[in-house]
C-alpha cells in the first residue's frame, strides 16, 4: 500500500476485554514500530521488530501486552485484560531499515470503558 | 531527568510570524535530531533531520542543533495556516524515537 495502514480506526472496549490492533507496514519495510501517545504528550516507544523477530520490547508496560509480527509483515499489537489506563492512541511506524526514516499510521485511537 | 524535554505551549502566533520551538536533550553522546509536525488525528511525519551540530534550512523552516548547549531549536519563517499543528522532537537513541512531549502551534489568519 501506499502507507501505513493502522485498523481499527477507533476502538472502544470494556474494561477487562481483550483487544487486537492491527498494522500493515509499507511494503517491503523491514522495521517495524510500536508507540503508544496519550493526550497531550509524545508517542513513547513499546516494541520495535526487525523482521519476525522483537528486537526491543523494553517498553512493553507489563505482560499484558504482547505483539507479534509472524510473517515479518504485518505486525498484531495483543492487549489482555484491558485496563482503562490503557486508552490512548496507538501508533505503528515502518522503516526500510532499522535507523532510516519511520513512517507512521495515522494510529488506533483505544478507550477503555 | 527526561532524554528530551520541551516547552508542551500552546504557542498561538499571527500568520506571517517567525515562530521558534525548542527541546532540550540529557546526552551529549546523542547525534541525530529529528523535528516531526502531527496534524490532528494524524501520525507525526518527518519535517527535519539533522545530524550533530550546526544548521539545516529547508524551505520555510530551520533546525539548530546547539550541542554545548544540548539545545535544539525549529524555526518556521512567514508562518501560515496550514503549519497550525504539534511538533514534536524527536532523537534516537538506541534504533528507537525517544520524543518531546510536543509543542501545539496555532497560527492565526
Amino acid at each position: 500500500g501506499a502507507g501505513v495502514s493502522q485498523t481499527p480506526s477507533n476502538k472502544v472496549t470494556e474494561k477487562g476485554k481483550y483487544v487486537e490492533l492491527r498494522c500493515d507496514p509499507i511494503s517491503g519495510h523491514t522495521a517495524l514500530y510500536w508507540y503508544r501517545q496519550s493526550l497531550g504528550q509524545g508517542p513513547e516507544f513499546l516494541i520495535y521488530f526487525q523482521g519476525t523477530g522483537a528486537a526491543d520490547d523494553s517498553g512493553l508496560p507489563n505482560d499484558r501486552f504482547f505483539a507479534v509480527r509472524p510473517e515479518g509483515s504485518v505486525s498484531t499489537l495483543k492487549i489482555q485484560r484491558t485496563e482503562r489506563g490503557d486508552s490512548a492512541v496507538y501508533l505503528c511506524a515502518s522503516s526500510l531499515w532499522v535507523n532510516t526514516e519511520a513512517f507512521f499510521g495515522q494510529g488506533t485511537r483505544l478507550t477503555v470503558v | 531527568q527526561k532524554e528530551v524535554e520541551q516547552d508542551p505551549g500552546p504557542l498561538s502566533v499571527p500568520e506571517g510570524a517567525i515562530v521558534s520551538l525548542n527541546c532540550t536533550y540529557s546526552n551529549s553522546a546523542f547525534q541525530y535530531f529529528m523535528w516531526y509536525r502531527q496534524y490532528s488525528r494524524k501520525g507525526p511525519e518527518l519535517l527535519m533531520y539533522t545530524y550533530s551540530s550546526g544548521n539545516k534550512e529547508d524551505g520555510r523552516f530551520t533546525a539548530q542543533v546547539d550541542k554545548s548547549s544540548k539545545y535544539i531549536s525549529l524555526f518556521i519563517r512567514d508562518s501560515q495556516p496550514s503549519d497550525s499543528a504539534t511538533y514534536l522532537c524527536a532523537i534516537n537513541p538506541q534504533e528507537k524515537l525517544t520524543f518531546g512531549t510536543g509543542t501545539r502551534l496555532t497560527i492565526i489568519p
